[in-house]
């Protein structure tokens, strides 16, 4: 199995601020790698896929880049509805794996 | 406007089943793979299982904590996906998501942009 981490488990961030999050996969998944947002409660939104294409609908202060093993999500500038917790996905191979989860809180 | 409205759901005991279905709409549900994934309170999304589409064999995969367990299936003719869940372990009590893989054009389409409300399955004694 494809094993995914992330860091930070979580940040504290600004409003304004920009914020990197990154994903590692124990073993290469080309561009095979999602993004998704969830607020409590709610259902995850996938943000980007293909390791950097942005979803439709999705502000353009999002963006994913990386390949192989190594990826990142960055905010560019935090907004209020962006304090949620964020989780990458490889879609490489089965079974389908999450990464552990970044949470983004405010400072 | 696509759509996913799960039902079924709900308390079970141990070593019973339970079937949850996930009707879709505003889109041609044939052409995309289906995945479950489920919440557990507190915890990050786990993969249950995905159903290709039947133009790719509408083959299924399972995660090794529910195969030989669970079931996958589809009705193209209604538009609905099904998750058949047997054996139920106290393990399984998670929020439960149908999700729809994103590339129609592709055999494995795992990554997922659209979900159901969820459904929440409790198993206790």
């Amino acid at each position: 199995d494809i094993q995914m981490t992330q860091s930070p488990s979580s940040v504290s961030a600004s409003v304004g601020d920009r914020v990197t999050i990154t994903c590692r996969a124990s073993q290469g998944i080309n561009t095979w790698l999602a993004w998704y947002q969830q607020k409590p409660g709610k259902v995850p939104k996938l943000l980007i896929y293909a390791a950097s294409s942005l979803q439709s609908g999705v502000p353009s202060r999002f963006s994913g880049s990386g390949v192989g093993t190594n990826f990142t999500l960055t905010i560019s500038s935090l907004q209020p509805e962006d304090f949620a917790t964020y989780y990458c996905q490889q879609a490489k191979s089965f079974p389908v794996t999450f990464g552990p989860g970044t949470k983004v809180d405010i400072k | 406007e696509v759509q996913l409205v799960q039902s079924g759901g709900g308390s079970e005991q141990p070593g019973r089943s339970l079937r949850l279905s996930c009707s879709a709409s505003g889109f041609r549900f044939g052409d995309h793979a289906m995945s479950w994934v489920r919440q557990a309170p507190g915890k990050g999304p786990e993969w249950v299982g995905f159903i290709g589409s039947k133009a790719f064999g509408g083959t299924t995969e399972y995660a090794a904590s529910v195969r030989g367990r669970f079931n996958i299936s589809r009705d193209d003719s209604k538009s609905i996906a099904y998750l058949q869940m047997n054996s139920l372990k106290t393990e399984d009590t998670a929020v439960y998501y149908c999700a729809r893989g994103r590339e129609r054009w592709l055999q494995f389409s795992s990554q997922l942009d659209y979900w159901g409300q969820g459904a929440l399955v409790t198993v206790s004694s």
